[in-house]
């Protein structure tokens, strides 16, 4: 089945440790996306790839780095400078940066702090 | 800078009551427009969405119409059921913002038999 795969599922970072949490797609599309979810803030964006080897900051970089050397995957470190880590983090993906087309949602990754 | 406003929650209704969740935007082009459900430890799904002036968007029973007018897409449903319980939020997607995807705040939406 085609689809988004976030994992793990569940993560827990210790003060001043980096993390990675992974995003993998077999849809074959070319743009991906990290947002991040905080309980009453709805999504906010951390960082967009509209194609390999290329992406670019969100609303929210601070403290979080991404790398896009493949088409199907789009890891994101969360770094020991992001002083508030705790949150559900999303990963998405396009077929194109139209403006009508729909993104693609995994199921999510509850990162909390030790 | 692009933005979406969505009416405070939480909603509690009773089963087969009509839905409105109010959404309201600011973009500086043309945007699209769309609702996304999120389902208790889930991502998100399109629910649904319209992409010029006067669209409306349909499914499973929900509508929401681009009023270009009032800046509006507000999300409404004539029967909810249980099973329509969930975070709903309303979005926006222009070129100009280089195609990211704007959210508002979400409204949680508890329905009660």
């Amino acid at each position: 089945d085609g689809g988004i795969t976030q994992s793990p599922k569940y993560l827990f970072r210790k003060e001043g440790q980096n993390v990675t949490l992974s995003c993998e797609q077999n849809l074959n599309h070319d743009a991906m996306y990290w947002y991040r979810q905080d309980p009453g803030q709805g999504l906010r964006l951390i960082y967009y790839s509209q194609i390999v080897n290329d992406f670019q900051k969100g609303d929210i970089a601070e403290g979080y780095s991404v790398s896009r050397e493949k088409k199907e995957s789009f890891p994101l470190t969360v770094t020991s400078a992001q002083k508030n880590p705790t949150a559900f983090y999303l990963c998405a993906s396009s077929m194109t940066r139209a403006t009508n087309e729909k993104l693609f949602f995994g199921s999510g990754t509850q990162l909390s702090v030790l | 800078g692009d933005s979406v406003t969505q009416m405070e929650g939480p909603v509690t209704l009773s089963e087969e009551a009509f839905l409105t969740i109010n959404c309201t935007y600011t973009a500086t082009g043309y945007p699209s427009l769309f609702w996304y459900v999120q389902y208790p430890g889930e991502g998100l799904q399109l629910l649904l969405k319209a992409t010029k002036a006067d669209d409306k968007g349909s499914n499973k029973g929900f509508e929401a119409t681009y009023r270009k007018e009032t800046t509006s897409f507000h999300l409404e449903k004539g029967s909810v059921q249980v099973s329509d319980s969930a975070v709903y939020f309303c979005a926006l997607r222009e070129e100009t913002s280089g195609s990211r995807l704007t959210f508002g705040e979400g409204t949680q939406l508890t329905v009660n038999p």
